[in-house]
């Protein structure tokens, strides 16, 4: 049984491009987390999704990202328009049904570099 | 706002020494959760206390909530090298449905 799969582990863009993160949750998970990580610091929370639904984005800034969980397929990550600030380890998390939140599983992360 | 501040933000102590991390928080949860990381790694579940719990025990782990006081700490016991990670407190707060993660604490366990 696979854990959180995340690809690409590691991705160099120049400012101005697009950046596409992908995430495979658990196999018969159905919620998924993305978070963000700047270096020697904690996860910041940025959206929870379920299929087909962004169920909280509070975390996420307004322009310029964007996420998505289609009925199939993997959870997406967007940035558009990538700038330095931008350069940070991208974690997805997925988890069961339940309530409230119990045990997240975490993927190995995407390390996006602006260049 | 990040909900949880751990302390000490760096440790470093003698294998077989014990390790004690400290998470406070600031409003009502259902839950309180450990998780360590690897350097360049993802992050892996260390343990689970309900807001009911008073104390639970994993192995070498020894975790305690004190709702009264917002706080949690985390006791690792008879240190060893393979210990040296991140430790990070994660809250579940009341109608998030999300965790909340502190900035962690470094561990290191000198051989």
């Amino acid at each position: 049984n696979a854990g959180v799969m995340q690809n690409p582990r590691h991705l160099v863009r120049r400012r101005g491009q697009e950046a596409r993160l992908r995430c495979s949750p658990m196999k018969g998970h159905s919620h998924v987390y993305w978070y963000r990580q700047l270096p020697e610091e904690g996860l910041k929370f940025m959206v929870y999704l379920q299929k087909e639904n962004i169920i909280d984005e509070s975390g996420m800034p307004k322009e310029r990202f964007s996420a998505e969980f289609p009925k199939e397929g993997p959870s997406i990550l967007r940035i558009q328009q990538v700038v330095r600030g931008d350069s940070a380890a991208y974690f997805c998390a997925s988890r069961g049904q339940g309530a409230s939140t119990g045990e997240l599983f975490f993927g190995e992360g995407s390390r996006l570099t602006v260049l | 706002s990040q909900q949880g501040e751990e302390d000490p933000q760096a440790l470093s102590i003698q294998e077989g020494e014990n390790a004690t991390m400290n998470c406070s928080y600031k409003t009502s949860i259902n839950n309180l959760q450990w998780y360590r990381q690897n350097s360049g790694r993802g992050l892996v579940h260390l343990i689970l206390i309900r807001s009911n719990e008073r104390e639970k025990h994993s192995g070498r782990l020894r975790v305690t909530l004190d709702t009264s006081k917002k706080s949690s700490s985390l006791l690792i016991t008879a240190s060893r090298a393979a210990d040296t990670a991140s430790y990070f407190c994660a809250t579940d707060a009341r109608g998030a449905q999300k965790l909340v993660f502190g900035q962690g604490t470094r561990l290191t366990i000198n051989p």
